[in-house]
């Protein structure tokens, strides 16, 4: 069953805390991609790596940060740096060179 | 950067009506523009792209038009069904993946 997984599916964080979102794909995609997804608002990117041990900011990098050491996985962290966290958060992955980006199903992030 | 503006925010129709969403975007450099439907609680899914060198696609129900000197392509859904409601997004993408999608269309399907 190939695809994109990302948990878990719902997230509290308490204030100061720092906390990770997985995403584990099995598709053999070499790019990864974190967006953010706020009520009435598109997707913004957070953050992008388009090869292992590789990673960009986006848009809206600030109080997050990512590791890239294994093809399959793009943990997120989101540290207590961020001030406003609660959102949706997807997870995609595409090949190299492709445009079709394909997204998990998501984890939701709420403060407590 | 890239900008993508979508427009309606909101739209109702009745089942059977077609229903039409509208991008816009601002770099001429775009060559790719997918559309994706995401379900409550769920990620999105592309449901159909077109690229710069085409006009027009069809899949079934749903076709999307891309008019590249106005730089503005439609998602066109006929004969609409309870199930094609959802939230459709809209996006292009430039200098190689950056994908930079609009802000969403709730679509609302009466029976």
């Amino acid at each position: 069953d190939g695809g994109i997984t990302q948990s878990p599916k719902y997230l509290f964080r308490k204030e100061g805390q720092n906390v990770t979102l997985s995403c584990e794909q099995n598709l053999n995609h070499d790019a990864m991609y974190w967006y953010r997804q706020d009520p009435g608002q598109g997707l913004r990117l957070i953050y992008y790596s388009q090869i292992v041990n590789d990673f960009q900011k986006g848009d809206i990098a600030e109080g997050y940060s990512v590791s890239r050491e294994k093809k399959e996985s793009f943990p997120l962290t989101v540290t207590s740096a961020q001030k406003n966290p609660t959102a949706f958060y997807l997870c995609a992955s595409s090949q190299t060179g492709g445009n079709i980006q394909y997204f998990g199903a998501g984890t939701r992030l709420s403060v407590l | 950067g890239e900008n993508v503006e979508q427009h309606p925010s909101t739209l109702s129709v009745q089942e059977g009506d077609s229903a039409v969403i509208k991008c816009t975007y601002s770099d001429s450099a775009s060559n790719y523009f997918p559309w994706y439907k995401q379900e409550l609680g769920k990620g999105p899914q592309l449901i159909i792209d077109i690229r710069s060198n085409v006009g027009e696609k069809k899949d079934q129900r749903i076709a999307v038009t891309l008019n590249k000197t106005a730089k503005h392509f439609s998602l066109h859904i006929t004969e609409t069904q309870p199930e094609d409601s959802a939230v459709y997004f809209c996006a292009a993408v430039y200098n190689n993946n950056d994908m930079r999608f609009g802000a969403g269309t709730r679509l609302t399907v009466k029976p």
